[in-house]
């Protein structure tokens, strides 16, 4: 499976767009990116994925680029409750595991 | 629907002794997933099962770790003998196929 690399923390205020980079450059033309979080002491939670196209949903958007070497995850009014762990992941089409990283630590201060 | 139940939710325990927890998926998937989760070692797959066969255990750590699921809708990992480097938040996950998996609240082990 490919690998990601994702910034260690980041920080962000409240009301403004948080945006989180994920690099995967190893990424194969059949595997998807997922980004799932875990607000701290409760299991994680799906967020977003998507295979070349950008996606949005109601909680946030995923802008992959072309080349699907790195994505970039938007929450676009962050609030005190994103503050959380983000995972990106990269997952081959079919499969059935996730394998998560270590992700990013994302502060949403007031 | 309740979404995935573990039980306990909390457990301490000495070491030695045998530890056993419990999953109830969502009603309806039909994979489901152990993870343990240390400071450490971060978010580790131990284990996840399709139709109720275990498909992957490589992420099992010895032999005192073991896993049924002897239906659709109830799972167990267990223990025996715990040590303290068992210590950490495990997690229970269901999925339907290759979709998003849903997250139970954990069972934080604590092993004296």
């Amino acid at each position: 499976d490919a690998k990601t690399t994702q910034p260690t923390s980041m920080d962000c205020a409240e009301g403004r767009a948080a945006n989180l980079p994920c690099n995967h450059s190893t990424i194969s033309g059949n595997e998807y990116v997922y980004w799932y979080r875990q607000i701290h002491s409760q299991g994680p939670q799906y967020i977003i994925h998507g295979l070349k196209n950008n996606e949005t949903n109601e909680m946030a958007s995923l802008i992959i680029t072309e080349d699907r070497k790195s994505s970039t995850l938007i929450l676009p009014h962050a609030t005190l409750r994103d503050t959380a762990v983000y995972y990106c992941i990269v997952r081959p089409q079919g499969a059935q595991k996730l394998v998560f990283g270590q992700g990013t630590r994302l502060t949403i201060n007031p | 629907d309740a979404g995935v139940i573990q039980s306990p939710r909390h457990e301490v325990t000495e070491m030695g002794q045998e530890v056993t927890l419990r999953c109830k998926p969502i009603s309806g998937h039909n994979s489901l997933f152990w993870y343990r989760q240390t400071m450490m070692r971060g978010l580790e797959l131990l284990i996840y099962f399709n139709n109720n066969v275990p498909i992957d255990d490589s992420g099992m750590p010895e032999d005192r770790f073991s896993a049924k699921m002897p239906n659709a809708s109830f799972s167990t990992l267990k223990i025996q003998p715990s040590e303290p480097r068992d210590s950490a938040v495990y997690f229970c996950a269901s999925s339907y196929g290759p979709g998003e998996l849903f997250f139970g609240e954990g069972s934080r082990l604590t092993v004296l």
